[in-house]
């Protein structure tokens, strides 16, 4: 959708290396969040913020950590990239708490 | 935790039959959303239902938000294989500023 977009839209890693991939959005929502894909487990949520610095986990937050400095911008960093961190990974955004959220095109992420 | 469910899990159908995914949350919901997402594709924000017993359309799509807040359908009429992908129903979790998703409905479709 016009508004969001995810860097990388893929990305190959080894064991162990730290990882970031960026959610940038031009639409100046105050919610953003990143969720995980997985077959037979849809959509999880790893963190979430709710402004500038203003973050929150998720049910899947550990070994993930974020950063939003400005509002058009939400990092997610694995720190020490695993094979259980192969997936796909959506960032979203949202104008107003809990209404309909824009989805970014994804990351798929492979840890090798 | 507040938990959305979604059933059936998968359906296949035959183009032209009928399509309902049912959700249902262990809360009363404020609202109920629902989202499509195409095979190799990302979620898009279907619509939102807020009050007891609405029902919504969409052209051959039928929402419905249950008396209680706690449960909703969608209801495809006549499918069409524009319509394959799968199907999330998400409520707000109480007391956070986040969306609980349903694990989804996989509609396939035999043209």
């Amino acid at each position: 959708d016009a508004g969001i977009t995810q860097s990388p839209r893929h990305k190959v890693t080894e064991t162990g290396t730290p990882v970031t991939l960026r959610c940038h959005q031009t639409e100046n929502h105050r919610y953003m969040y990143w969720y995980r894909q997985d077959p037979g487990h849809g959509l999880r949520l790893i963190h979430y913020s709710y402004g500038v610095k203003d973050t929150d986990k998720g049910e899947v937050s550990d070994g993930y950590s974020v950063s939003r400095s400005k509002t058009e911008d939400f990092l997610l960093t694995l720190e020490s990239a695993t094979s259980s961190q192969t997936s796909v990974y959506f960032c979203a955004i949202s104008r107003f708490d809990n209404y309909g959220y824009t989805f970014g095109s994804g990351t798929r992420l492979t840890v090798v | 935790g507040q938990q959305v469910m979604q059933i059936p899990q998968y359906q296949h159908v035959q183009e032209g039959e009928d399509f309902t995914t049912y959700c249902n949350s262990s809360t009363t919901l404020s609202n109920i959303q629902w989202y499509k997402q195409r095979p190799g594709g990302h979620p898009v924000f279907l619509i939102q239902l807020v009050k007891s017993g609405e029902v919504k359309k969409q052209k051959r799509l039928t929402f419905q938000f249950g008396e209680a807040k706690k449960n909703s359908s969608l209801h495809i009429t006549a499918t069409q294989t524009t319509d394959v992908g799968t199907y999330f129903c998400a409520g707000p979790d109480q007391g956070a500023q986040k969306l609980v998703f349903g694990q989804g409905t996989r509609l396939t479709i035999n043209p």
